[in-house]
């Protein structure tokens, strides 16, 4: 069965560094998508980043880029220069693949980052 | 272009109440989604349309739960009875047919059963 893993709970990041949030996943699909999204306290999830199980580039979006190791299953999400606009819980998803005709998104539990100032 | 929208934004009832909730997605959208988030966690699926009907509902607690998507368009989901554990956030979503796209999120419907 599909299953996303996010290992950090919370993660801290001093404003204007780097910083990598953790993803793994499980999958039996060849075919298959990833996505980053990010939900402030507010409540509604924006959608970051998206890489393709078949992309060989890692996917970038502005500050975002997607660390994606396909052997290790992993698709770790690098935020650069981070803001203090940044802390939010991020969560990452996986859909299956569209070969099957079906687009269920399973996430993750979620990272909370906050930045300091 | 409007997003989804979700009404209301937040309800407070109290247990073996009934419930609703209703959703407008994204115009054009055939997939539709409804996610319940529980406090600190992840969103986890309780049903998934392709236009009017529901390809995916292994999550739903149909005991108490139930879902329409009418003319393949908005959707409600209800809850009847409340219990005290169906405090969450519910979550609509939508995305296009076909092709790598993300889903398309409304702000969530925030359920409070007392």
């Amino acid at each position: 069965a599909q299953k996303i893993t996010q290992t950090q709970p919370g993660m801290f990041v001093q404003e204007k560094e780097a910083v990598t949030l953790d993803c793994t996943y499980d999958t039996s699909d060849q075919s298959y998508g990833l996505f980053w999204y990010k939900q402030p306290s507010s409540g509604e999830m924006i959608f970051l980043i998206y890489q393709g199980s078949y992309d060989e580039q890692n996917a970038t979006e502005g500050r975002y880029s997607l660390n994606f190791q396909k052997a290790r299953k992993s698709a770790n999400l690098v935020i650069s220069a981070s803001q203090l606009g940044d802390s939010a819980m991020y969560f990452c998803a996986m859909r299956e693949s569209p070969f099957s005709g079906t687009y269920k998104y399973i996430f993750g539990t979620g990272t909370r980052l906050k930045v300091l100032a | 272009e409007a997003g989804v929208v979700q009404s209301p934004r937040y309800k407070i009832i109290e247990k073996k109440q009934p419930v609703a909730f209703w959703c407008n997605p994204i115009s054009g959208h055939n997939t539709l989604y409804w996610y319940r988030q529980n406090l600190g966690q992840g969103p986890e699926l309780l049903i998934r349309y392709e236009n009017e009907e529901a390809v995916d509902d292994s999550q739903l607690p149909k005991d108490r739960f139930s879902a329409e998507r009418l003319k393949g368009v908005d959707s409600t989901l209800k809850i009847q009875p409340a219990e005290l554990g169906d405090s969450a956030v519910y979550l609509c979503a939508s995305s296009p047919r076909g092709g790598p796209t993300e889903a398309f999120f409304g702000q969530g419907t925030r359920l409070t059963v007392v």
